[in-house]
């Protein structure tokens, strides 16, 4: 079974523009999750969709969104990015919503905002 | 204070030695999950506790609820254990992570 697939894996952005990335989750999982990692703050949930709907939202500010489609693949974008923006973003997916579910995580993509 | 505090926050190690790894958190969870990620980024679930003990391999990792403490243990260390370990609980809406272990092993 294919693993959790995560496009692109590299990007770089100057300040002010936007960026969308993408998050494919394993067959049959509808669960997916995204997360911000920086030297500085460690791994921070950003927020959680399972069927098309987000449940869940960190404390970030509205110019980081989300979407999931019915094919459970999800999106995420970050509007008018800023330096502080540069991170590791990663995605995890699981079966279900439940509060015991391991968690299965994509390779992540590394955004560099100059 | 974090709500999840790991120690040591920097392991370095010889092959071969008995590694072990703390969590301790002030929340109320509905379970702890230890995380492995090896350069490059990469995250790997290792374990996923509820209570009590897991093993897999060399890895063991122990839970105590009531003190809202837990461990992971290495045994037999290698150089390919070298990873940053990292520790989440399951709040009530999401993870919470700690800020991970730094764990070189030495041939």
């Amino acid at each position: 079974k294919a693993g959790v697939t995560q496009t692109p894996r590299y990007l770089i952005k100057t300040r002010g523009q936007q960026v969308t990335l993408s998050c494919s989750p394993i067959s049959g999982h509808r669960s997916v999750s995204w997360y911000q990692q920086t030297p500085g703050q460690g791994l921070q949930f950003l927020f959680e969709y399972f069927s098309e709907t987000q449940r869940n939202k960190g404390n970030f500010p509205g110019r980081f969104s989300g979407r999931q489609f019915s094919n459970s693949r999800s999106e995420m974008n970050v509007s008018t990015l800023e330096l502080g923006d540069s991170a590791l973003y990663l995605c995890a997916s699981s079966k279900g919503t439940g509060r015991q579910e391991t968690q299965y995580f994509g390779p992540g993509t590394r955004l560099l905002v100059l | 204070k974090n709500e999840v505090e790991q120690s040591p926050q920097n392991l370095t190690a010889q092959e071969g030695e008995f590694i072990t790894i703390n969590c301790s958190y002030s929340v109320g969870i509905s379970a702890l999950h230890w995380l492995q990620q090896h350069p490059g980024g990469g995250i790997v679930s290792l374990f996923m506790l509820s209570s009590g003990k897991k093993k897999h391999g060399r890895l063991i990792a122990t839970i105590n609820i009531q003190e809202k403490h837990s461990s992971l243990h290495i045994t037999a260390s290698h150089p390919r254990d070298s990873a940053v370990y990292i520790c989440a609980v399951q709040g009530a809406q999401k993870l919470v992570f700690g800020q991970g272990t730094r764990l070189t092993i030495n041939p």
